[in-house]
């Protein structure tokens, strides 16, 4: 089945810039969807098509996909942006839907 | 605002059964591709189940498949997940989600229901 690999925890100071990669065989062959979940939350989708916003989501949120690796860039990082982040995609091979492992953000 | 709201979750013992589910309150149920994702304490997210929004096409978690059964009414607006021979590794918080129109990725979330397995 297909592995989605992310980094367990990520951390930067506020206003700098906070990358989250998810490693994939090929991903940059799929589409790659972010969500963020805070403690006690449901996710909420904050990349979705590798590099699209749904409306409410601030710019400081973005995204890439290629080769190996897709990329959430969270930029001017907030204390209110600490929270768990999944990457996801649809492995049409297997007709299955994949999340990454998960990375911790911490504003430190 | 639409709304999922799971239920049904508990306390069962392994290899016992349960039946969660998800109310929608909309009159466009029938037109959704809905999704069980799971969420052991302290772990991440797993995808379990897919059905179509007209219940022709499923689609299981290899985890899964062969123990649980994804089904919808349409015309109660509700989603369910039947679990049989439940391990405690199944044991986790079920959150029932909605796939966003034409896309792959899940655009609206309930708020879990909890299930746990132990003797």
């Amino acid at each position: 089945s297909y592995v989605l690999t992310q980094p367990p925890s990520v951390s930067e100071a506020p206003g700098q810039t906070a990358k989250i990669t998810c490693g994939g065989n090929d991903i940059g062959s799929k589409t790659v969807h972010w969500y963020q979940q805070k403690p006690g939350q449901a996710p909420v989708v904050v990349v979705y098509d590798d590099s699209e916003r749904p409306s409410g989501i601030p710019e400081r949120f973005s995204g890439s996909n290629s080769g190996d690796t897709a990329t959430l860039t969270i930029s001017r990082v907030e204390a209110g942006d600490e929270a768990d982040y999944y990457c996801q995609v649809y492995d049409s091979y297997s007709a299955q839907y994949v999340f990454g492992t998960g990375t911790k953000v911490s504003v430190l | 605002q639409v709304q999922l709201v799971e239920s049904g979750g508990g306390l069962v013992q392994p290899g016992g059964s349960l039946r969660v589910s998800c109310a929608a309150s909309t009159s466009t149920f029938d037109t959704y591709d809905l999704h069980w994702v799971r969420q052991a304490p302290g772990k991440g997210l797993e995808w379990v189940a897919f059905i179509r929004f007209d219940g022709n096409s499923k689609f299981y978690a290899d985890s899964v498949k062969g123990r649980f059964t994804i089904s919808r009414d349409n015309s109660q607006n509700t989603l369910y997940l039947e679990m049989s021979s439940l391990r405690p590794d199944d044991m986790a918080l079920y959150y029932c989600a909605k796939m966003k129109e034409r896309k792959w990725y899940f655009d609206l979330w309930g708020r879990g229901t909890l299930v746990t397995v132990s003797s």
